[in-house]
């Protein structure tokens, strides 16, 4: 099993482009999210989805959007990048039971100009 | 209500010494208290979790300690090695799936060989 996968490692882009983070699971799990990391912050969970077909919003959802069409894949689209989105950004996956335990993608490491 | 705090910033303990990190959470509906570790470059990946229903949960040299009345949980871990060097982060977590859980912002330990 390849885990989380995100893609892609690194990306660079100007103010107002837009752009989409792929993440990819293959353990099957239903839960899936996405979280910003900034130093001094920890996580903040960005956008979730408990199943195919279903998203919500998180503590900091402004600027992105989600969709989840298969249980495998959940893309984060930035809409129009600003440079206050200078980020990592990880994927989590978790699967349905008693522990909420989080398995996390390598990151995205995304500046905006 | 939301938060964790999670403290020191940073660490800086000798090989063989202990390192002790300290979180506390303010809801009490929060019932999965996990603490994560990440190396530079990868996403975080669970540790040692625990329930409030007990105060203290051990696996090898880490062990977590946890106090319901005063809020507070640690971790601890003993005989530390250079491996050891990461960041940590502490969260606290309600229901299933993770996508309730809020993290602290996390502690940078470096262990001195």
């Amino acid at each position: 099993n390849a885990g989380v996968t995100q893609t892609p490692k690194f990306q660079v882009l100007k103010t107002g482009q837009s752009m989409t983070l792929q993440c990819a699971q293959d353990m099957n799990h239903e839960y899936m999210s996405w979280y910003r990391q900034d130093p001094g912050m920890g996580l903040r969970l960005i956008h979730y989805s408990v199943g195919a077909g279903i998203t919500d919003q998180g503590e900091v959802p402004n600027g992105y959007n989600v969709s989840r069409s298969t249980t495998e894949d959940f893309p984060l689209r930035l809409l129009s990048a600003a440079p206050s989105q200078t980020s990592v950004y990880f994927c989590a996956s978790s699967p349905p039971g008693a522990l909420p335990t989080q398995y996390f993608g390598p990151g995205t490491r995304l500046t905006v100009l | 209500q939301q938060q964790v705090k999670q403290s020191p910033q940073s660490l800086i303990v000798q090989k063989g010494g202990i390192s002790i990190i300290n979180c506390a959470y303010e809801n009490t509906a929060f019932d999965y208290f996990p603490w994560y570790q990440q190396f530079p470059g990868k996403g975080p990946a669970l540790l040692i979790a625990i329930r409030p229903d007990v105060s203290e949960k051990k696996e090898g040299r880490f062990t977590i300690s946890f106090n319901k009345s005063a809020k507070q949980f640690s971790l601890h871990i003993m005989d530390s090695q250079p491996g050891d060097s990461a960041t940590y982060f502490c969260a606290a977590s309600r229901g299933t799936g993770g996508f309730k859980t809020i993290f602290g912002a996390g502690t940078r330990l470096f262990v001195k060989a």
